[in-house]
């Protein structure tokens, strides 16, 4: 069975500090599909980045950065000096080559001020 | 246009109504989904369209009936509805049904059942 874990319930952070989101994930496929999504407080997702299993090259892309380790599992958020605007709740999804997409728990994320 | 646009916003309804949500997409994708999230929650597949034909039905009670007019349209008729389906309901967008698409979601409808 397919299972996507968000250990991290809700993190809170001072503006400008770094933060990481994990994200552990279950598959027996050896063919799947890895996002992050982002839902602020008006509510709809906001892709962010994908990557198939077959590519574990680690993308940066502004302050975001993510981490993905076949041999581990995970495919880890990193956001370098982290602002308000990134306030939000963040989803870790997986999908294999059919219709479903399997999302862990989310992490919300506090960025103070 | 990128926008996935879901009318209306807000619905409040009592046990006994009929209302329906309506989800419109102009990216000419071919898959157009239903999605639920309670509060504090992950969204939770409801319906999967494929080329304007139902393809994943996630056991959902009779008393959500979707419907997709067109390839831009996703409609979800609620009738009889309990207290406890009161939720955020998204509706998403991908070009294919194909595991690397991304997919596209509209801001949802917030529905309280009263």
């Amino acid at each position: 069975a397919q299972k996507v874990t968000q250990a991290q319930t809700e993190i809170s952070v001072v503006e400008k500090e770094d933060v990481t989101l994990d994200c552990v994930y279950e598959t027996r496929d050896t063919t799947y599909y890895l996002f992050w999504y982002k839902q602020p407080p008006s509510g709809e997702l906001v892709f962010l980045i994908r990557r198939n299993s077959f590519d574990e090259q680690n993308e940066i892309s502004g302050r975001y950065s993510w981490n993905f380790q076949k041999s581990t599992s995970s495919f880890n958020f990193t956001i370098t000096a982290s602002q308000v605007v990134d306030s939000a709740v963040y989803f870790c999804a997986l999908r294999d080559g059919g219709f479903k997409t399997i999302f862990g728990a989310g992490t919300r994320l506090f960025v103070k001020a | 246009d990128t926008e996935v646009t879901q009318t209306p916003k807000h619905l409040v309804m009592g046990m006994t109504n009929k209302k329906s949500l309506k989800c419109e997409q102009h990216m000419g994708h071919r898959a157009m989904y239903w999605y639920k999230q309670k509060a504090k929650k992950p969204p939770e597949l409801m319906f999967v369209y494929s080329y304007e034909k139902l393809s994943i039905n996630e056991s959902v009670p009779s008393r959500f009936s979707p419907e997709c007019p067109n390839s831009s349209l996703l409609n979800l008729h609620l009738h009889a509805l309990q207290p406890e389906d009161s939720a955020l309901y998204l509706c998403a967008s991908s070009q294919e049904t194909g595991g690397f698409e991304k997919l596209f979601f509209g801001s949802g409808t917030q529905l309280s059942v009263l």
